[in-house]
């Protein structure tokens, strides 16, 4: 069974930094690409980025690029996201979603319960 | 980067109706697009991959359509459990970009 693990939400400072995981078993971990997805609070979902199974091909929402690090630990089956910078608007449920392919252009399967990300002071 | 636009923003029908969703892109997408059910406090949950390809466990009520930049979710008998929000996404590419969402309701 498929199964995705978020972890590390929190609440934090306007400027600060947080460090998401998402811990994966039940797949090939590296043979596929995953994306973190979120959703603000009453709101619609948001692609935030998306990692290939090598590890070497991300890709960003215009709104984190610079901000967000994605990554991945295909030894510890691990999906990490390393945001700084954090706003107000950053404020969301983060979701670790499995895309159906190695490279991430496919629909996303399976997703993970979500972590509360706060930002406020 | 590629927009996406679903129609209505929510809607309300009775039991045992036909409901239609639509979903506008505004370049061509070919068939890379995908339909999410996301139900009150859940995780979003796959539908349709391909504009067309049910995902497995998916009741065959649901069915999606299209290609291109016209693409519609159709529910053919409403059910009480429908209720939720669906999205459709494009996928081919980043940005994997969300529509805003159909809400569907009860009448």
């Amino acid at each position: 069974e498929v199964q995705l693990a978020e972890s590390g939400g929190d609440l934090v400072q306007p400027g600060g930094s947080l460090r998401l995981s998402c811990g994966a078993s039940g797949f090939t971990f590296r043979n596929y690409a995953l994306s973190w997805v979120r959703q603000a609070p009453g709101k619609g979902l948001e692609w935030v980025s998306g990692i290939g199974g090598g590890g070497g091909n991300t890709h960003y929402a215009d709104s984190v690029e610079g901000r967000f690090v994605i990554s991945r630990d295909n030894s510890k089956n691990m999906l990490y996201l390393q945001m700084t910078s954090l706003r107000a608007e950053d404020t969301a449920v983060y979701y670790c979603a499995k895309s159906g392919n190695y490279l991430g252009s496919a629909s996303f399967d399976y997703w993970g319960q979500g972590t509360l990300v706060t930002v406020s002071s | 980067d590629i927009q996406l636009t679903q129609s209505p923003s929510s809607l309300s029908a009775s039991v045992g109706d036909r409901v239609t969703i639509t979903c506008r892109a505004s370049q061509d997408i070919s068939n890379y697009l995908a339909w999410y059910q996301q139900k009150p406090g859940k995780v979003p949950k796959l539908l349709i991959y391909a504009a067309f390809t049910l995902q497995s466990g998916v009741p065959s009520r649901f069915s999606g359509s299209g290609s291109g930049t016209d693409f519609t979710l159709t529910i053919s008998s409403l059910q009480p459990e429908d209720v939720a929000t669906y999205y459709c996404q494009k996928y081919k590419s980043a940005p994997q970009t969300f529509g805003q969402g159909t809400k569907v309701e009860i009448k």
